[in-house]
């Protein structure tokens, strides 16, 4: 069965430090991945997804993910971390016939706090 | 703003009352995605539309039950409501089945 796996509950860093998230998944074809930002009391917001090509995949607010078919990972990125990126982040897999982009298994969720 | 609205934002009701939970997609999406949060469970997929037509189910309990309109507006319906069923209920839109959706800001219900 396709499945997420995050690891990581919870996650602090100090504002200015690198971030790396962890996303492991479980899909018997190319997967299409995706990573989602939950800001308190907010929606979710697409910051990135792979679907194929260039393994590296750039997001917006500077994130960017790295897809390693050996690994089974898509692991979210970022160089230097901002206040504002304190949310909790998700990584999705798409499920369903062919691949879809609305129809998703998530994983539990990473929380993301940033150190002053 | 993804331009996904859902209404109530919030919702209180007592245990085994129905309620009705709305989404207007975004302007030219036809289908429609509805999903749990819970503390439990984590983010679940209940069931997709397409253009008024059931597409694809995923965990949704026999209590719930949605429908899209001709309008495409989309409504959840949830009856004989437990403790349990507490949870944010996301919409989300596509222009596609297979294209980016977008997500509403979520109606948090709960069951007291």
């Amino acid at each position: 069965a396709q499945s997420v796996t995050q690891p990581d509950i919870h996650i602090t860093v100090s504002e200015g430090a690198s971030l790396e998230l962890r996303c492991n998944y479980s899909y018997g074809a190319t997967p299409y991945l995706f990573w989602y930002v939950q800001s308190p009391g907010q929606g979710l917001q697409l910051l990135l997804k792979y679907f194929s090509g260039d393994t590296l995949v750039q997001g917006i607010k500077g994130f960017e993910a790295e897809f390693k078919r050996s690994q089974s990972s898509f692991n979210l990125r970022k160089p230097s971390v901002h206040w504002s990126d304190a949310a909790e982040y998700f990584c999705a897999v798409g499920a369903g016939y062919g691949g879809s982009q609305g129809n998703l298994i998530f994983g539990k969720g990473t929380k993301l706090s940033v150190k002053p | 703003d993804s331009g996904v609205t859902q209404t109530p934002k919030h919702l209180i009701t007592a245990t085994g009352q129905r309620v009705t939970l709305r989404c207007s997609p975004r302007s030219g999406d036809l289908s429609v995605y509805w999903y749990q949060q819970s503390l439990d469970q984590g983010l679940q997929f209940l069931i997709q539309y397409y253009n008024g037509e059931e597409r694809a189910k995923g965990n949704i309990l026999e209590r719930f039950s949605a429908q899209q309109f001709p309008d495409l507006h989309s409504e959840l319906n949830l009856s004989s409501l437990e403790l349990g069923d507490s949870a944010l209920y996301f919409c989300a839109s596509s222009v596609d089945i297979n294209t980016e959706a977008f997500f509403g800001q979520g109606t948090r219900l709960t069951v007291v």
